[in-house]
């Protein structure tokens, strides 16, 4: 039994580079979320996916992150010219379905120096 | 627009019952409760749907009062293992039905 996954699960760099994350979903769930995850708070939505649709992205989120999921299956989320305040978890989900249940990986802890 | 809950924090001692509470000033389609330990990614609990369908574990209990957007999280004969955050996420219906908006959390601590 395959959960999600992601990778890396840890990624420290340097204010203004450009990183990318990598969700491997549930294989038959055919939505994918993003959430981002700072202490002391609870996941905040950032986007998500119905098969390779992006349907919503939160208005909180810069231009300076883009996700994709090609073909409907692993999703990508690239944050370019870093700061210090992406510092966070970053959570990816997936569900067969609105109100399923979203299962979540183990997460991507993002540090900027 | 993220809901409320309450209480931020409970301690108990094992065999100790407890409740956590999560409300919304926004009309609900669902509740999606989740547990999540230090550094581990949330685990869920139970789906409250609007209409009454539940869906979930098997030694929790939950109610959803859909007329005052409200839920509440029944813990009984709490164990260790529960020790934990939870977090309640709120789904509304509409064009954002499949986004969960999460409480802060409630920080639960289990001791012997």
């Amino acid at each position: 039994d395959t959960g999600v996954s992601q990778d890396p699960r840890h990624k420290i760099t340097k204010r203004g580079q450009n990183v990318t994350f990598r969700c491997d979903p549930i294989s038959e769930h055919n939505r994918l979320y993003w959430y981002r995850q700072t202490l002391g708070q609870g996941p905040e939505f950032l986007t998500y996916f119905q098969n390779e649709a992006q349907l919503e992205k939160s208005r909180l989120l810069s231009d300076r992150f883009s996700a994709e999921r090609p073909k409907g299956s692993f999703s990508t989320l690239e944050i370019q010219r870093t700061e210090q305040g992406d510092s966070a978890m970053y959570l990816c989900a997936s569900s067969f379905g609105s109100s399923e249940t979203q299962y979540f990986g183990p997460g991507t802890r993002l540090l900027v120096l | 627009q993220q809901p409320v809950q309450s209480p931020q924090a409970v301690i108990l001692r094992e065999g100790e019952d407890a409740v956590i509470n999560c409300s919304s000033s926004k009309a609900l389609y669902s509740v999606h409760w989740y547990r999540q330990k230090h550094g581990e990614a949330p685990v869920f609990l139970m789906i409250l749907l609007k209409g009454g369908e539940q869906k979930g574990h098997e030694k929790i209990s939950a109610s959803f009062n859909e007329k005052k957007q409200q839920s509440s999280l029944y813990l009984t004969a709490s164990q260790l293992s529960y020790s934990g955050t939870y977090f309640c996420g709120t789904e509304r219906g509409g064009s954002t039905l499949g986004r969960l908006y999460f409480g802060r959390g409630t920080q639960l601590t289990v001791w012997p």
